[in-house]
This record gives structure tokens, C-alpha cells and sequence, in this order.
């Protein structure tokens, strides 16, 4: 069993629609959470990075931690053609890249 | 501000050779990482180079790996290439350690 769970899609919804993406983890000691987005034929690009449990809001995307269950979502609101991406989470137990863990990625396509 | 840049963009190599990859980070950025993203696996951490020293290495083989210049220009090398290294290798630069700006990768096949 890998240690971050991500379905991998794809996932399609209508221009407008709330988009839900989720990660689960096995690894209590994880602190830092991060969701990246990545555009076909591009490196991924941080989005928000959360520590330890609660909701970060930024625009039109909300991210949640619940460390009790061991699950993240990214919440995507009034979803656009051109949030058609993968999206990563990925996470850690401390700063610092060495230890980061990467879901395998959620494909969304958002259909005009 | 210039993003990162990675090159080339795409290799094709036979089982056996070696390879080099380039990345020239962000200007003012000192740390430099590389990460191997396949299908299956994700992205996996290969190393981190800051100030011309590697300071952190993932779990990869001996066959894999990396440098940095003066200039934090860095190279990654692939020794006795396997069918298995067929991958997009993604550096990434930062200053702070919890941000990170990925370039747009380099796509290995290995035939």
C-alpha cells in the first residue's frame, strides 16, 4: 500500500460545477500539505500548502486537512475549462523536499 | 523573472548508455531538486543540491546522479541506462524550503 492514495481520474464535470479532489495517507507523522497543479506537458505548480489540520482558502479554491482521518481535499469552486489539469497532493513531516510524498495525481477536465 | 528551464525536452536513448539532463534555476535561487515522475510511482525525490553540495538524496540507485555548478546551474546523469528509467525528470528551484518551482521537464525514453 503506498503511503499518499490519489484516484487518478479522470474526472469530468461541467464549467461551473464544485470540484472535490481527495488524498489519503497512512502516515500519522505528516504536517505539511500541498496541492500542485500540473498542465499537460508542464512541471507542477504549487497551488496552496497547508500545516497540520483546518481550511486555507485562497480564491476559488479551498483546501481541507483531517489528520483524524488521514484525508485532504482540494475544493475547486465555479470550476473553469481552464482548471482542465492533473492535480497532485503531496505532503511531508517537516519542510524540506527530501521527505515529501506525492500523490500520483488526479486528471481534471472541466467541459465549457 | 525567468522560470526554470530544463534541457533537452526530450531524449530518446538505447539500454546501456548514459544521459545528461540541465537545469538552470530561478535567478537567487542556491537550491536546486530533482524528481523522477512516472505513471505509477509519482513524483519520487532523486536529490537536492544547495551551494554545489548535495544535501539530501532519495532512494534511487547509484546509477543516478548529479552536480551543481557556481552558478547553481545543475546536471543530473543517468549511468547504464534500463528500460525502467523511462520517466519525465522535473528540477525544481527554491530559496525558502517550502516552495518550490518546477521547470517543465525532461521526457526520457529508454528503448
Amino acid at each position: 500500500q503506498k503511503e499518499v492514495e490519489q484516484d487518478p481520474g479522470p474526472l469530468s464535470v461541467p464549467e461551473g460545477a464544485i470540484v472535490s479532489l481527495n488524498c489519503t495517507y497512512s502516515n500519522s507523522a505528516f504536517q505539511y500539505f500541498m496541492w500542485y497543479r500540473q498542465y499537460s506537458r508542464k512541471g507542477p505548480e504549487l497551488l496552496m500548502y497547508t500545516y497540520s489540520s483546518g481550511n486555507k482558502e485562497d480564491g476559488r479554491f479551498t483546501a481541507q486537512v483531517d489528520k483524524s482521518s488521514k484525508y485532504i481535499s482540494l475544493f475547486i469552486r465555479d470550476s473553469q475549462p481552464s482548471d482542465s489539469a492533473t492535480y497532485l497532493c503531496a505532503m511531508s513531516p517537516d519542510l524540506g523536499f527530501q521527505k515529501l510524498v506525492f500523490g500520483t495525481g488526479t486528471r481534471l477536465l472541466v467541459s465549457p | 523573472k525567468a522560470g526554470v528551464t530544463q534541457t533537452p525536452r526530450y531524449l530518446i536513448k538505447t539500454r546501456g548508455q548514459q544521459v545528461t539532463l540541465s537545469c538552470s534555476p530561478i535567478s537567487g535561487h542556491r537550491s536546486v531538486s530533482w524528481y523522477q515522475q512516472t505513471p505509477g510511482q509519482g513524483l519520487q525525490f532523486l536529490f537536492e543540491y544547495f551551494s554545489e553540495t548535495q544535501r539530501n538524496k532519495g532512494n534511487f540507485p547509484g546509477r543516478f546522479s548529479g552536480r551543481q555548478f557556481s552558478n547553481s546551474r545543475s546536471e543530473m546523469n543517468v549511468s547504464t541506462l534500463e528500460l525502467g528509467d523511462s520517466a519525465l525528470y522535473l528540477c525544481a528551484s527554491s530559496i525558502h524550503q517550502d516552495t518550490q518551482y518546477f521547470g517543465p521537464g525532461t521526457r526520457l525514453t529508454v528503448l
